[in-house]
């Protein structure tokens, strides 16, 4: 069985463009967090998407914001980058909320 | 909002000695969970506790889920060098995504 996927490995990005970061997520989980991790940091929950809806998100600001796909794959969109969004972005994914997978996550650095 | 604290933040041990970290929520929690990131890596699931008082083991490692279901431990008999890593708490906060502790980082020295 496939795991959750996340694509690009890396991201160099320049103070102000967008970043998009993907994430694909274990077959049959229809439920998709992210989740933000600056160095040395904890995880911090940025968005839940479940059902192809937005169920939550966390304290961060518009410029923060995604999508989920029919196929539940989804989508992080990072708006006027500043540097410290400098993190490691992780997606995870679940049935019914127990055991989360996490993928490899994406590391984007702003510059 | 709720609130995991985990402590300690850092442990240093020598191979072979044990190894605990403590997890506290400021609310009563459904479920708390744990995941072990090991360095450069993403957080791996470990384990789920679910009902009061429960303790479940495997192999090296004890989790406990208090009473109050507002704390939880992790304890590793005897480390080794593989258990190298952050260790995490989780707990969702009623029918909401995972809420993390800071996490302890665990170094072993051989």
């Amino acid at each position: 069985e496939a795991g959750v996927t996340q694509s690009p490995t890396h991201l160099i990005k320049t103070r102000g463009q967008q970043a998009t970061l993907r994430c694909s997520p274990i077959s049959g989980h229809t439920s998709v967090y992210w989740y933000q991790q600056a160095l040395g940091l904890g995880l911090q929950f940025l968005l839940w998407y479940d059902e192809g809806e937005e169920r939550n998100r966390g304290n961060f600001p518009p410029r923060f914001s995604g999508r989920q796909f029919p196929n539940y794959s989804s989508e992080l969109n990072v708006n006027a980058l500043e540097l410290e969004d400098s993190a490691l972005y992780l997606c995870a994914s679940s049935l019914g909320g127990a055991g989360y997978t996490f993928g490899s996550g994406t590391r984007l650095t702003v510059v | 909002g709720q609130q995991v604290m985990q402590i300690p933040q850092y442990q240093h041990v020598q191979e072979g000695e044990d190894f605990t970290t403590y997890c506290n929520s400021s609310t009563t929690l459904s479920n708390i969970q744990w995941y072990k990131q090991r360095p450069g890596g993403h957080p791996v699931f470990l384990i789920q506790l679910v009902k009061s008082g429960e303790v479940k083991k495997q192999k090296r490692l004890t989790f406990q889920f208090g009473e109050a279901k507002k704390n939880s431990s992790l304890h590793i008999t005897a480390t080794q060098t593989t258990d190298v890593g952050t260790y995490f708490c989780a707990g969702p906060p009623g029918n909401t995504p995972l809420v993390f502790g800071k996490g302890t980082r665990l170094s072993v020295i051989a």
